[in-house]
C-alpha cells in the first residue's frame, strides 16, 4: 500500500524567504504526483503535478515552482516567499482501486504541510 | 464557471441529525464521483466512491448522484460529534488522473 511523507509538517517563514518542501511516496513506482495548496475560504488548488522524473506541468502561475529529481521524490521551492503563500500543501499520488461496478483511482493525499508567511 | 461548485457552510448540526451535503458540477462527461473527509490540520482521506448515477450506502453515510442534474449529494444519518470535519466532494471523467474538487463543506456536530 501506499505511503507518502512529507516534511516539514509545519514552517513559519518571514516574506522573501526561501522555501523548499520535500514529498517521498513508498509503495509504488513511476507514479503520478501532485501539489495541492489549501488556503483559507479556497478549497483545493492544484498548483503543480509531474508524470516522470524531469517533468513538471505548472497549472497556476506563480512565484512556486516544482522538481522531481526522483522517482518517487517530489519538492515545492520558492525563492521569495510572499504573504499570499501561505496556506496547508497538500502531496498526493493517484492510487488505483477496484469497485463493485469499474475499477478508478482514489487521489492519495500525503498529511501535508502547514506553511505560515509573516 | 468553476468544474465543481460546493457550499462553504460551515454547517453546524446537533449530534444525531441528518446532514445532507451537495455538489453540482458542469462537465458532463464526469463519470466517477468521490467524496473525501479531512479533519483539522490532516490531509483529505476517501470516504465514499460512486460510479455513474444512483446511490450507495456505506454504514451511516449515503452517496448519491443524479447526472441528469449534474448533483451529488453525501447523506450522514445519526451524525456523531467525531464526523466534524471538512467534506470535500471530487469527480473525474476518466479513470486516469485528473481530479476536480470541490471547495470543501466544514462541518460541526455538536454533542
Amino acid at each position: 500500500s501506499q505511503t507518502i511523507h512529507q516534511w516539514p509538517a509545519t514552517l513559519v517563514q518571514p516574506v522573501g524567504s526561501p522555501l523548499s518542501l520535500e514529498c517521498t511516496v513508498e509503495g509504488t513506482s513511476n507514479p503520478n504526483l501532485y501539489w495541492y495548496r489549501q488556503a483559507a475560504g479556497r478549497g483545493l488548488q492544484l498548483l503543480f503535478y509531474s508524470v516522470g522524473i524531469g517533468q513538471i506541468s505548472s497549472e497556476v502561475p506563480q512565484n512556486l515552482s516544482a522538481s522531481r529529481p526522483q522517482d518517487r521524490q517530489f519538492i515545492l521551492s520558492s525563492k521569495k516567499l510572499l504573504l499570499s503563500d501561505s496556506g496547508f500543501y497538500l502531496c498526493a499520488c493517484p492510487v488505483p482501486r477496484s469497485g463493485r461496478a469499474s475499477s478508478y483511482n482514489e487521489q492519495f493525499f500525503g498529511p501535508g504541510t502547514r506553511l505560515t508567511v509573516l | 464557471q468553476k468544474e465543481v461548485e460546493q457550499d462553504p457552510g460551515p454547517l453546524s448540526v446537533p449530534e444525531g441529525a441528518i446532514v445532507s451535503l451537495n455538489c453540482t458540477y458542469s462537465n458532463s462527461a464526469f463519470q466517477y464521483f468521490m467524496w473525501y473527509r479531512q479533519y483539522s490540520r490532516k490531509g483529505p482521506e476517501l470516504l465514499m466512491y460512486t460510479y455513474s448515477s444512483g446511490n450507495k450506502e456505506d454504514g451511516r453515510f449515503t452517496a448519491q448522484v443524479d447526472k441528469s442534474s449534474k448533483y451529488i449529494s453525501l447523506f450522514i444519518r445519526d451524525s456523531q460529534p467525531s464526523d466534524s470535519a471538512t467534506y470535500l466532494c471530487a469527480m473525474s471523467w476518466n479513470t486516469g488522473n485528473q481530479f476536480y474538487f470541490g471547495t470543501g463543506t466544514s462541518l460541526t456536530v455538536i454533542p
